[in-house]
């Protein structure tokens, strides 16, 4: 069935280091991918998606690149501040909606 | 737009009551969504309902938990006798087509 794997976290950054937190998926037939953010204490918010292979999602300096070739969805960006910590979580949308575990992110000044 | 909104924020309470969980969704969403968020077991999906009608409770822990949809602009989470095992953040979310959009999300806490 379908599925999502993401990098085993908590991450620990410096503020302005280069982010990176691996997501690879299972899926049949050809589902939409999205990264969402959640910040202490609230639900979770839609970070940025890609609906196809070779999209490119895009929101606040973060990004992801639909990869069919290599069934991934990593986020990056290239420098991190303080208030990007949070749990980012991976997720795919084929008949149902399926999450990753989340990866928790810390930023340290 | 107003979100998706839940209530109560907060809720403690003791073990062996009932405990009733809301949510509004977005109007407009056709879909709407109950996941349960703990530390062990990450975010589940607990059921979800299309057009109010419920397509899949095959997350729902046991008989202690039900889910209604009476309308399209409400729904509920009950629990039933409560447990402490129970006690996590409940999240509701809507959609229309995808992506879904959460709540913030209801802290339950069993003593």
């Amino acid at each position: 069935g379908d599925s999502v794997t993401q990098m085993e976290g908590p991450v620990t950054l410096s503020e302005e280091a280069f982010l990176t937190i691996n997501c690879t998926y299972t899926a049949t037939g050809y589902p939409s991918l999205f990264w969402y953010v959640q910040y202490p204490g609230e639900g979770l918010q839609l970070l940025l998606k890609a609906t196809k292979a070779d999209d490119k999602g895009s929101n606040k300096g973060f990004e992801a690149t639909y990869r069919k070739e290599t069934t991934s969805f990593h986020l990056e960006k290239g420098s991190v501040q303080v208030s990007d910590s949070a749990v980012y979580f991976c997720a795919l949308a084929g008949n149902q909606f399926y999450f990753g575990t989340g990866t928790s992110l810390t930023v340290i000044p | 737009d107003a979100g998706v909104i839940q209530s109560p924020r907060h809720e403690v309470t003791e073990m062996g009551q009932e405990v009733t969980l809301r949510c509004k969704p977005i109007s407009g969403h056709n879909s709407l969504f109950w996941y349960r968020q703990t530390m062990m077991r990450g975010l589940e999906l607990l059921i979800y309902f299309n057009n109010n009608v419920p397509i899949d409770d095959s997350g729902m822990p046991e008989d202690r938990f039900s889910a209604k949809m009476p309308n399209a602009s409400f729904s509920t989470l009950k629990i039933q006798p409560s447990e402490p095992r129970d006690s996590a953040v409940y999240f509701c979310a809507s959609s229309l087509e995808r992506p879904l959009h959460f709540g913030n999300g209801t802290r339950l806490t069993v003593t």
